[in-house]
């Protein structure tokens, strides 16, 4: 079946502009993770969700970021402002339900100019 | 939340047995141990999970002393293709805790 696809692969902006990251995770997965990493490091947590809500939004950097999920399907990672240091890859992952193994989507390159 | 050393890379040829150890000294109670796989480009996959003792899938082999201070993930006969990063996690499988895992080079 379908893995974890998230679209755009590549997204470059401008210092300052807002960006839309998207994710669509396995049908039927009611977890969704955001997950941040920097050229040489392991990724980092920033958001989940199970179901339509955030259940843990701790590793948010600061109020520049922000996620939705409305539908509990389809997840939309919000980037107002951005800056040089946003530079990343932005990884989804979704589970069956909090706990169960994390698949990973491929990945959004973000190069902030 | 638990923190794992593992070592930043390690080196092997194709055919043989790896193995990577893995420290995690306050594991907690609650707290599982997975392993994932990531190549470049790609996200992180999983591959093993345990909570004491020994694991095995098709894949590799998760050893766990019984004090679960540290673990081993056993990769048999490892082929280039095996060449990644591997992470070793900690936690209550919910929120993933990544360290800067184990770059593995496998060489022909």
């Amino acid at each position: 079946g379908a893995g974890v696809s998230q679209t755009p692969s590549n997204k470059v902006t401008e210092k300052g502009k807002y960006v839309e990251l998207r994710c669509d995770p396995i049908s039927g997965h009611t977890a969704l993770y955001w997950y941040r990493q920097s050229l040489g490091q392991g990724p980092e947590f920033l958001i989940y969700f199970q179901g339509t809500g955030a259940a843990d939004d701790s590793g948010l950097p600061n109020d520049r970021f922000f996620a939705v999920r409305p539908e509990g399907s389809v997840s939309t990672l919000k980037i107002q402002r951005t800056e040089r240091g946003d530079s990343a890859v932005y990884l989804c992952a979704s589970s069956g339900n909090r706990g169960d193994t994390q698949y990973f989507g491929p990945g959004t390159r973000l190069t902030v100019l | 939340l638990a923190k794992t050393t593992q070592p930043i890379s390690m080196d092997s040829y194709e055919g043989q047995e790896v193995n990577i150890t893995c420290s995690h000294n306050n594991i907690a109670t609650n707290d599982y141990i997975t392993w994932y796989q990531q190549f470049p480009s790609q996200g992180p996959r999983f591959i093993i999970q345990g909570y004491k003792t020994k694991v095995t899938n098709e894949v590799a082999s998760l050893f766990i002393p019984a004090d679960r201070k540290s673990s081993t993930l056993s990769l048999p006969r490892v082929s280039l293709s095996d060449t990644a990063v591997y992470y070793c996690l900690v936690g209550d499988r919910g929120k993933l805790i990544f360290g800067q895992g184990t770059e593995l080079s496998v060489k022909p």
